[in-house]
C-alpha cells in the first residue's frame, strides 16, 4: 500500500511568491518522521526539513516550513519567496520508528518550476 | 565537512555484465543506505549497512548485493545486468540506528550525487 502520496506531479510559481507542495502519508506506527528532499536536475537529493510525529511545533528551516496536520496525516512543504534556484523535484519521505525498518519511503515527487 | 561521494558518476554496461558502485559516507557516519531511482518505480530502497552488516533489505532480487568496509565505505554490486536495471543509484549516509527519530538529530540520511547506470 502506498504510504506517501504527492498528488501534484507539477507546479508553477512566480518568483518571490510562496508555494505549498502537498504530502499525505499513511502509517499505523505512532512514532515516525517525515522528511522533505529537493532533487535538482543534477540528481543529488538535498535534505530540506524534518518533522517528527511528536513534535509540537511545525518545523521551519529558513525559507522552508512544514504545515504538519497530524490528524489529517498531511505534511505540506511551504517555500516562501520562491527563487529561480528552487526549480527542482521535491520528494516527501517517511520513516517509521517501531517497525525496525530504517528505510525511507518516498512519494512520487512534485516538479516545481519557478518562473521569472 | 565533505559530503557523500559516489563513484563512478556514469556507467554504461551491456546486458549480462556485472557492475560495482562505490559510496563514501560523510565522515563519522556509520550507516549507508542504497536506493534505486527509475522513472517508472520512483525511489526504492535497496539495502542498508551498519557496522559492516546488512541491517535492512528491500524487495530486490539476489543479483543486487552490497557490502560495507570497516571505514564505513560501501559498495553495491549488480550481477547479470538487465535492461531494467538502468537507473540512478543513490547512496545515503547517516550517523547510525542508535538515534531513532529523536531530536535534535532524527538520523537524517544525506545523499550523494548518484551513479547513473545505463544498461544496453
Amino acid at each position: 500500500a502506498q504510504k506517501i502520496t504527492q498528488t501534484q506531479p507539477g507546479m508553477f510559481v512566480q518568483e518571490k511568491e510562496a508555494v505549498t507542495l502537498d504530502c499525505t502519508y499513511d502509517t499505523s506506527d505512532p512514532s515516525y518522521g517525515l522528511f522533505w528532499y529537493k532533487q535538482p536536475s543534477s540528481g543529488e537529493m538535498i535534505f530540506l526539513i524534518y518533522q517528527g510525529s511528536y513534535d509540537q511545533q511545525n518545523a521551519t528551516e529558513g525559507r522552508y516550513s512544514l504545515n504538519f496536520q497530524k490528524a489529517r496525516k498531511s505534511a505540506n512543504l511551504v517555500i516562501s519567496a520562491s527563487q529561480l534556484g528552487d526549480s527542482a523535484m521535491y520528494f516527501c519521505a517517511m520513516r517509521e520508528a517501531y517497525t525496525g525498518r530504517r528505510a525511507l519511503t518516498f512519494g512520487s515527487g512534485t516538479r516545481l518550476q519557478v518562473q521569472p | 565537512k565533505a559530503g557523500v561521494t559516489q563513484t563512478p558518476r556514469y556507467l554504461i554496461k551491456t546486458r549480462g555484465q556485472q557492475v560495482t558502485l562505490s559510496c563514501s559516507p560523510i565522515s563519522g557516519h556509520r550507516s549507508v543506505s542504497w536506493y534505486q531511482q527509475t522513472p517508472g518505480q520512483g525511489l526504492q530502497f535497496l539495502f542498508e549497512y551498519f557496522s559492516e552488516t546488512q541491517r535492512n533489505k528491500g524487495n530486490f532480487p539476489g543479483r543486487f548485493s552490497g557490502r560495507q568496509f570497516s571505514n564505513s565505505r560501501s559498495e553495491m554490486n549488480v550481477s547479470t545486468l538487465e535492461l531494467g536495471d538502468s537507473a540512478l543509484y543513490l547512496c545515503a549516509s547517516s550517523l547510525g540506528p542508535e538515534l531513532m527519530l529523536t531530536r535534535p538529530d532524527p538520523d537524517t540520511q544525506y545523499f550523494g550525487p548518484g551513479t547513473r547506470l545505463t544498461v544496453l
